[in-house]
């Protein structure tokens, strides 16, 4: 099947850095990307929408300037926490959907664990 | 709005016995239910997925749900659980229009003992 990889698997920053994570399709292209967060034991909770060439659309209560999507390429979308703060520790997984339009089935990253110190 | 609602958050099992793991769903529209599961500190695999085709909907690892419309459920069975089913499960809803934004269920724990 198709496969998303996200990178870094783990990463851990201090406080008020900015931490950077990749999602790629390593065979499909994705026109659509979504980011999603998952607290210890909790489900996930879709942060934003990434379309490729335009602006994410974020979820309401996500704040946009706090977590930049970036959607360069039909391959890559990236998440950008910045000034992360403990409270930003979490699970952050991407899924994507392929060129198959609203009909194309979605493939999940790995997912990337974020802590905060 | 639609929404989904696992009614168990843990799930207990002998290895060999049947599994089911609750959900309801709710939708204005004919939705598109789906089953995820995620081992521990890995991403989502998934299981199965109802498109309004046929309501037994037959997935990967033995596992099926079946689409009952009249009681807006879509539980997952598995007749015989084994040792590797040990996992979490997310039942999903699709969102209206098929943009592809996923609406998940709390999720549930299931643990297979020996």
């Amino acid at each position: 099947g198709a496969v998303v990889s996200q990178h870094p698997s783990w990463v851990i920053c201090k406080s008020g850095t900015s931490v950077k994570i990749e999602c790629r399709s390593l065979d499909f292209q994705a026109t659509t990307m979504f980011w999603y967060r998952q607290f210890p034991k909790q489900s996930l909770m879709l942060m934003a929408t990434s379309n490729e060439g335009s602006k994410a659309t974020y979820e309401q209560g996500v704040e946009k300037d706090k977590f930049l999507i970036n959607h360069a390429s039909l391959t890559l979308s990236t998440l950008t926490v910045t000034s992360a703060h403990p409270e930003d520790s979490s699970f952050y997984i991407c899924s994507a959907r392929g060129l198959a339009g609203a009909r194309g089935e979605l493939f999940f990253g790995e997912g990337s664990r974020l802590t905060v110190l | 709005a639609q929404s989904v609602t696992q009614l168990d958050s843990h799930v207990s099992v002998s290895e060999g016995t049947p599994v089911l793991l609750r959900c309801n769903y709710s939708s204005s529209y004919s939705p598109s239910l789906f089953w995820y599961v995620q081992h521990p500190n890995k991403g989502l695999q998934l299981l199965l997925k109802y498109t309004s085709a046929a309501t037994l909907v037959k997935g990967i690892n033995g596992f099926e749900a079946e689409f009952k419309k009249s009681e807006t459920s879509f539980h997952l069975t598995k007749p015989s659980a084994h040792m590797s089913d040990a996992a979490e499960y997310f039942c999903v809803v699709g969102d209206s229009g098929n943009t592809g934004k996923l609406i998940f269920g709390q999720g549930t724990t299931l643990q297979v003992k020996p």
